[in-house]
């Protein structure tokens, strides 16, 4: 089976900080994505890469940025946590087939920013 | 750009019985795919499961299944035989036909309670 595991469960954070959300995936999968997922808003793109040090922008990168140093690892960063920041995010990856490639997620990590 | 529309943000049905949840997509594609997942309380997303649009055919898994209408765009989820375990969030979700990119495009979701 696999599996997406991201780091934290819950993370507290304030204003000002800078962030790190970890995901890591065991299947030798090429994509990884970070989704946002706000109630009454579902879940939003945030960035995904399609390979190592590739990435490309969401639908909401603002405040958001990336990196994939190895293909098992992406790490989304807040550099300047907000208020607004405070959210669900998970992490999921997938082979790169298309649709017949479904994709995994992680457990999501709630942070809060105060 | 392609959108995916819940209509229904909450929904309940009693045990054992049948419940439909929705989802209307607008998009210009035309191959694609379309999902379900679903989330319960331990927040895991679960695919349901899967709709390629170019089969005519709708897809089951057991107790789920879906009415694809290509033509008018809608994609609704049937639970048949619902059990407790089904109470959860349901996304409806659009995958654009592209190797290599796999992005989904979500609804808002709609959250399913199922009673005993």
């Amino acid at each position: 089976d696999v599996k997406v595991t991201q780091s934290s469960r819950y993370l507290v954070k304030r204003t000002g900080e800078k962030v790190f959300l970890e995901c890591v995936q065991d299947m030798d999968h090429e994509n990884m994505f970070w989704y946002r997922q706000d109630p009454g808003l579902g879940l939003r793109l945030i960035y995904f890469s399609y390979d190592v040090k590739m990435k490309e922008k969401g639908d909401i990168p603002e405040g958001y940025s990336v990196s994939r140093e190895k293909k098992e690892r992406f790490s989304l960063i807040l550099e300047s946590a907000s208020t607004n920041q405070t959210s669900m995010y998970l992490c999921a990856s997938s082979l790169g087939g298309g649709g017949d490639s479904p994709l995994h997620f992680g457990n999501g990590t709630r942070l809060t920013v105060t | 750009a392609q959108t995916v529309t819940q209509s229904q943000p909450e929904m309940s049905v009693q045990e054992a019985e049948t419940v439909t949840l929705s989802c209307t997509y607008d998009t210009s594609e035309s191959n694609y795919y379309l999902f379900w997942y679903k989330q319960p309380p331990s927040r895991q997303m679960i695919l349901v499961i899967r709709q390629e649009a170019y089969k005519q055919q709708n897809a089951t898994e057991n107790r789920f299944s879906v009415n694809f209408q290509k033509a008018a765009k809608s994609f609704s989820l049937k639970i048949s035989d619902s059990q407790l375990g089904d109470t959860a969030m349901y996304f409806c979700a659009f995958m654009k036909h592209a190797w290599g990119t796999d992005k989904l495009i979500f609804g808002t979701g709609t959250r399913l309670q199922v009673f005993p």
